[in-house]
């Protein structure tokens, strides 16, 4: 199975600040990677797809990047609503495989 | 609009059998696959495998395999996930998802004597 390696597993941020959250994957995939948000008691909601391409009604401070085995995610202004935690997924090979969260809380 | 609608909490004794539903709408229910995916206790995900509704081919994480089984009722839309031989480690949140990025609102299942 590909790992999903995502750092740091949690960070704080205050408004406006631009944060970063990286996912490394164990082989290459190609670009096969999304990026999702979940709130506490809330069905997980995606992002980015592709590996930076921007889901529909996603705010545009998201933005995703990297290729071969490095993602990331970026949020370039911290806003209130941002706090939850994030996940990437490789949608590549099966059985499809998720990074281990990271949470993001305003500081 | 596509809404996926998913059944309801439920308790179950170990070693029992539990089947949960996702109620599709808002898209032609057969030409997407339908996935299940687990999260236990808030944590980190796992994709427990996935279900083409027009023909019922599946696609499995082999950690599922014997325990988690798929099937579709076309006429009515809707997806099924049924999990067996229930312990502990299987209480937890499953979701069932349509690509791009629809969820339904997951079901808890608490396994308990």
């Amino acid at each position: 199975d590909i790992q999903m390696t995502q750092s740091p597993a949690s960070l704080s941020a205050s408004l406006g600040e631009t944060v970063t959250i990286q996912c490394r994957a164990s082989e290459d995939i190609y670009s096969g990677l999304a990026w999702y948000q979940q709130k506490p008691g809330k069905s997980p909601q995606l992002l980015i797809y592709g590996a930076s391409s921007l889901q529909d009604g996603v705010p545009s401070r998201f933005s995703g990047s990297g290729s071969g085995t490095q993602y990331s995610l970026k949020i370039s202004s911290m806003q209130t609503e941002d706090e939850g935690v994030y996940f990437c997924q490789q949608g590549l090979k099966y059985p499809y495989t998720f990074g281990a969260g990271t949470k993001l809380e305003l500081k | 609009q596509v809404k996926l609608l998913q059944s309801g909490a439920a308790l179950v004794k170990p070693g029992a059998s539990v089947k949960m539903s996702c109620k599709a709408s808002g898209y032609t229910f057969t030409d997407y696959w339908v996935s299940w995916v687990k999260q236990s206790h808030g944590k980190s995900l796992e994709w427990i495998g996935e279900i083409y509704p027009n023909s019922g081919a599946t696609n499995f994480n082999e950690k599922f395999k014997g325990k988690a089984t798929l099937t579709v009722d076309k006429s009515t839309s809707t997806a099924y996930m049924e999990l067996s031989r229930l312990t502990s480690e299987d209480s937890a949140i499953y979701y069932c998802t349509r690509d791009p990025g629809y969820w339904g609102q997951g079901v808890m299942v608490t396994v308990s004597s």
